[in-house]
């Protein structure tokens, strides 16, 4: 079954720490993988896709096919950063699975 | 262009009651879908649309129907209102691979907060 997993609920990290939000997924094909945010009260947003390899608000995720792994990693968390994030996954198919998402919370 | 709208923001309804939630893209996509938010579930979506004239089922589409007369409106109807669909609903667009799209991020509306007594 096509699955995406993030497996914390909520992290807290403090202000300066590194960040890193865990994403697995299942998949036979090659997919499309997305980060999405949520700021307070505010709609959902993309943060990355795979295929750009960019670093958006100094966020970056990297696809590991050997461990069907897309973390998303900050080297220094900002309190601006608190926020629920989403992994997402788009196959061949345009089927959409997103995780059950994870809240980032940032200690100050 | 005003992205993904939805009306209305907020809405009480009381059970047995129904209501359609509004969606509109001014972006000319053809790929929508609608998602109700709830606290430990994430994202569930409830019925999807890759163009007009084609909709499918989500993982929860019970209680909901949804229809697409054109490319823009994806309204989501509820005939007969539950308790069990209080939840934040948001409805999504982005290029769908059939109409030969190739970037497929999705853009999100503002969300609808309903509440169901």
């Amino acid at each position: 079954a096509q699955r995406v997993t993030q497996p914390e609920k909520l992290l807290s990290v403090f202000k300066g720490a590194p960040v890193e939000l865990k994403c697995n997924y299942s998949y036979s094909g090659s997919p499309e993988l997305f980060w999405y945010v949520q700021y307070s009260r505010q709609r959902l947003q993309l943060l990355l896709r795979h295929i750009s390899r960019e670093s958006i608000k100094g966020f970056t995720a990297d696809l590991n096919k050997g461990e069907t792994s897309f973390h998303l990693k900050k080297p220094f968390a900002q309190e601006e950063d608190s926020a629920m994030y989403y992994c997402a996954l788009r196959n061949r198919d345009d089927k959409i699975i997103f995780g059950k998402g994870t809240r980032l919370h940032i200690l100050p | 262009n005003a992205g993904v709208t939805q009306t209305p923001k907020f809405h009480i309804l009381k059970t047995g009651q129904s209501m359609t939630l509004q969606c509109a893209q001014d972006m000319n996509h053809g790929y929508l879908s609608w998602y109700r938010q709830d606290p430990g579930m994430g994202l569930r979506r409830i019925h999807y649309s890759v163009a007009a004239g084609i909709t499918d089922k989500g993982e929860v589409p019970d209680g909901y129907n949804v229809s697409r007369s054109n490319t823009e409106d994806f309204p989501l109807r509820l005939e007969s209102a539950a308790p069990s669909q209080t939840s934040v609903y948001f409805c999504a667009s982005s290029y769908s691979r059939l109409a030969g799209g190739t970037t497929y991020e999705q853009y999100f509306g503002p969300g609808t907060r309903l509440t169901v007594t």
